[in-house]
């Protein structure tokens, strides 16, 4: 039962385009929601989050987008750049500490 | 400030041997947690410590999987005996207090058994 779902696996974007990564959820108690970014050979990094209070939270290239009536998110990154190469996990929460991770998505950003 | 170390990174073992990871996390974070991450899936946790106590081992295989974290700090993970379809990246974790907020993670120990 995936509560997090990443559809696409792998995204190609050039460089300075935008890259908008999404993210499906099927429990509506999720109430918290952040984006990692995971380097190969790394641990995933915390990038930005979302209360479920908002709609969308904005920092410096990056903004995520709650859509909660479709029970969707997504990562905008303007522009891209190709240091962003990695894989992108979308994570959630209900009420507690307990994250529900997504299976990530790819990014390749190209010149 | 340091990050959340983790040791071994790699380790390659046979079906039934026994094998032990270990954790430190960041100074003064009270929270721990130990992940797993498969390939090709996103990491799902195992087990959560806040300061010595466990708060939640639900999805801990205990027959095989068994952690301490002892004086509250270091942190180990103990896989016995090991099954095939437990080579995995077993990540920790990492938190001043049990929030919503950012778990910082440190790189895992790259299991796999043969």
């Amino acid at each position: 039962d995936q509560q997090v779902k990443q559809n696409s696996p792998s995204l190609s974007v050039q460089e300075g385009r935008i890259s908008i990564l999404n993210c499906d959820y099927t429990n509506s108690m999720f109430d918290y929601f952040l984006w990692y970014k995971k380097y190969p050979a790394e641990g995933p990094t915390f990038l930005i989050s979302i209360s479920s209070i908002k709609d969308k939270n904005e920092d410096g290239r990056f903004t995520v987008f709650l859509n909660k009536s479709a029970k969707h998110l997504s990562l905008h990154i303007v522009p891209s750049q190709p240091g962003d190469s990695a894989v992108y996990f979308c994570a959630a929460s209900e009420r507690t500490d307990k994250l529900i991770f997504g299976t990530g998505t790819r990014l390749q950003v190209f010149p | 400030e340091a990050g959340v170390a983790q040791s071994p990174r790699y380790k390659i073992i046979e079906k039934r041997q026994s094998v032990a990871f270990w954790c430190n996390p960041i100074s003064g974070h009270a929270t721990l947690y130990w992940y797993q991450q498969i390939l090709g899936q996103g990491p799902k946790l195992l087990i959560q410590f806040q300061n010595n106590g466990v708060v939640d081992d639900s999805q801990l295989p205990k027959d095989r999987f068994s952690a301490e974290r002892l004086k509250g700090v270091d942190s180990t993970l103990k896989i016995q005996p090991a099954k095939l379809e437990d080579s995995a990246v077993y990540l920790c974790a990492s938190s001043l207090e049990r929030t919503q907020e950012t778990q910082y993670f440190g790189p895992g120990t790259r299991l796999l058994v043969l």
